[in-house]
């Protein structure tokens, strides 16, 4: 089976320019989370959805990103502008969650790199 | 204050080694709990969960002590492969899975 798909796998833009980075998560899953990875900060959970709706987006650091699951097999986060301190690597997740049981597992894809000179 | 802390090593060890990470967490209403393993450049995978009543998984042992907001990992016969970082994991999303995670300890194991 496919697991969670990103794209790109590596980005490297000048700042000011417009990142958009892509998710695939695992068929049938319902629920789709976005992190970021620093050295300083660790995984930080961006946004998340069940069944394409964003359930909570408080992790968003501010308006220059957005995120959007137009349906339940694909999922965009946006950045713009881009920014050098947002050059992190940013995972996309997703997890099955049934009547509110959640499990704790998300499966991971193998991330986004972006570098923002 | 961070709302998972752990320490970030790095914890070397010879094969053959036990050792135990520790993680505390913040937020009382925190429902479950996990360790996930990442290796370097690569994305995390679940581990294991952590119950109350301890649990084990071959040579891993999870502890939960919800009183003291502990949680605890203990590896046993460590092998070259157990080289990774290991991020403690707190579910504070009630139905939804909202992990937070921590930093992470990393563990070098040697020959």
């Amino acid at each position: 089976d496919a697991g969670v798909i990103q794209s790109p796998r590596h980005e490297v833009t000048e700042m000011g320019q417009e990142v958009t980075l892509r998710c695939k998560p695992i068929s049938g899953h319902n629920s789709l989370f976005w992190y970021r990875q620093t050295m300083m900060r660790g995984l930080e959970l961006l946004i998340y959805f069940n069944n394409n709706v964003p359930i909570d987006d408080s992790g968003m650091p501010e308006d220059r990103f957005s995120a959007k699951m137009p349906n339940a097999s694909f999922s965009t986060l946006k950045i713009q502008p881009s920014e050098p301190r947002d050059s992190a690597v940013y995972f996309c997740a997703s997890s099955l969650v049934w009547d509110r049981r959640a499990t704790g597992e998300l499966f991971f894809g193998e991330g986004s790199r972006l570098t923002v000179l | 204050r961070k709302e998972v802390e752990q320490d970030p090593g790095p914890f070397n060890v010879p094969e053959g080694a036990t050792v135990a990470f520790n993680c505390t967490y913040s937020n009382s209403a925190s429902q479950s709990f996990f360790w996930y393993r990442q290796d370097c450049r690569k994305e995390p995978k679940l581990l294991m969960s952590v119950y109350s009543s301890g649990n084990e998984d071959g040579r891993f042992t999870a502890q939960l002590n919800r009183a003291s907001q502990y949680i605890s990992l203990l590896i046993r016969d460590s092998k070259l492969s157990d080289s990774a970082t290991y991020l403690c994991v707190v579910n504070i999303g009630g139905g939804y899975n909202k992990l937070i995670f921590g930093a992470g300890t990393r563990l070098a194991v040697h020959p």
